[in-house]
């Protein structure tokens, strides 16, 4: 089954403990990217990759890091978490970039006390 | 930057009466799509408008692309309960990042 998958898919940490938010694709990519949802808000995207070794800043990207080593994992790092990260994160991929359509994975809640 | 602003943020309806959301892009979009999120689930792509102009139909949604490619709208007919959710438009400037309007939330009534 095509999908795309997220874990955790619910996390309560502490401020200042480094996390990891895996994301994998099994429909062999080109473009993933990463988006926070907050109330009022909508989904804005925090990083996006056109591709293995190549990542670039979405429109919040203060205070993550992303990686992109293999075409597959798409992880997103907050390296010293603070309660303004406190937000539904979702994964996404699409074949080819921004003129196709984007598959979501299933979100993760994370929230930072 | 790109901003990209839906109206309105929340819409009530009575099942059967129709429902339009309207999406504003600050910048001209190369293509507009539209998802929608069911309560605890994720967007899911509904469709993708390229040209100026353009209407597609799904049953009851109809989707439309401003002539300036800076517009679009949503607008469904006959709401009912499976519609509830809220929906999204997402534009890109022809570049690599993509902007999602701050969505629609629609609640149905019987």
């Amino acid at each position: 089954e095509a999908q795309v998958t997220q874990n955790p898919r619910y996390l309560i940490t502490v401020t200042g403990k480094k996390l990891t938010v895996t994301c994998s694709q099994n429909m062999n990519h080109e473009y993933m990217s990463w988006y926070r949802q907050d109330p009022g808000l909508g989904l804005r995207q925090i990083y996006y990759s056109m591709n293995v070794e190549v990542t670039d800043k979405g429109d919040v990207p203060e205070g993550y890091k992303v990686s992109r080593k293999e075409k597959r994992n798409f992880p997103l790092i907050l390296e010293s978490p603070s309660p303004n990260q406190t937000s539904l994160y979702f994964c996404a991929s699409s074949l080819l970039g921004t003129d196709y359509e984007q598959y979501f994975g299933p979100g993760t809640r994370l929230t930072v006390t | 930057g790109q901003q990209v602003m839906q109206i309105p943020q929340y819409q009530h309806v009575q099942e059967g009466e129709d429902f339009t959301t309207y999406c504003n892009s600050s910048t001209t979009l190369s293509n507009i799509q539209w998802y929608k999120q069911r309560p605890g689930g994720h967007p899911v792509f509904l469709i993708q408008l390229v040209k100026s102009g353009e209407v597609k139909k799904q049953k009851r949604l109809t989707f439309q692309f401003g002539e300036a490619k800076k517009n679009s709208s949503l607008h469904i007919t006959a709401t009912q309960t499976t519609d509830v959710g809220t929906y999204f438009c997402a534009g890109a400037g022809g570049g690599n990042k993509l902007t999602f309007g701050t969505g629609t939330q629609l609640k149905v009534e019987l």
